[in-house]
């Protein structure tokens, strides 16, 4: 089975820094995402990472350590528009495309 | 990245009947996936279609309930059947892109059952 956890909530300064963690256990592993999701939006790919290391896209920044089953998203110079939840993925133990999802972190940003 | 629609967008129904969920990208895809959100809550994938076979079911979530239909690359639809409250979610479904590192979703369907 797979299973991944999150805090269900974060709150931040605009501003700041925020890391979410992301810690998972699966039985085959192909690579864990960042999903963003606004309320009454749908969810929106934000990165991805398949080997350890750090992974930037502008103001957005992922991490992943295969050998701790951990990962974080970071994210840096918080702007209000940032409030909303973010979910951790792993794609499927057996190769195939589906991704299974955390039950996701709420971001409250204070101006 | 994919363009994906869905109609109707919300709904409210009835308990005992039937909704039938419709699905549009605007490119083919090999595999379309559905997913449940109930509010504030994660993403359950409830099953995978795939064109030219039946779907793939997760665990909890039935055909009989789910019925899925896949007819060509680019389309599928869900129906939720025999609908009680507990079906009130939100549905949506996704495409994976073209390395499979991501998946971009449709808007989502509302559905509330009374």
């Amino acid at each position: 089975g797979q299973s991944l956890e999150q805090p269900s909530e974060v709150t931040a300064v605009e501003g700041a820094i925020v890391q979410i963690n992301c810690t998972y256990q699966t039985s085959g592993f192909y690579g864990l995402s960042w999903y963003q999701q606004h309320d009454g939006g749908a969810p929106t790919f934000l990165s991805y990472n398949a080997l350890d290391g750090l992974e930037e896209t502008g103001r957005f920044s992922s991490f992943l350590s295969r050998s701790d089953s951990y990962g974080y998203l970071l994210l840096q110079e918080l702007q209000m528009k940032d409030s909303a939840s973010y979910f951790c993925a792993v794609r499927g133990g057996n190769r195939d495309d589906k991704i299974i999802f955390g039950k996701g972190t709420r971001l409250h940003i204070l101006p | 990245s994919a363009v994906i629609s869905q109609k109707p967008s919300r709904d409210i129904c009835q308990r005992g009947t039937s909704l039938t969920i419709q699905c549009q990208v605007d490119s083919q895809v090999t595999m379309m996936f559905w997913y449940r959100q109930q509010p504030g809550q994660s993403l359950t994938l409830i099953a995978t279609a795939n064109q030219g076979s039946e779907a793939t079911y997760e665990s909890g979530f039935v055909i009989d309930k789910f019925p899925i239909s896949r007819p060509n690359l680019t389309f599928s639809t869900l129906t939720v059947s025999n609908m009680s409250p507990e079906d009130s979610s939100i549905y949506l479904c996704s495409v994976s892109g073209g390395l499979a590192v991501e998946q971009y979703f449709g808007p989502g369907t509302r559905l509330t059952v009374t």
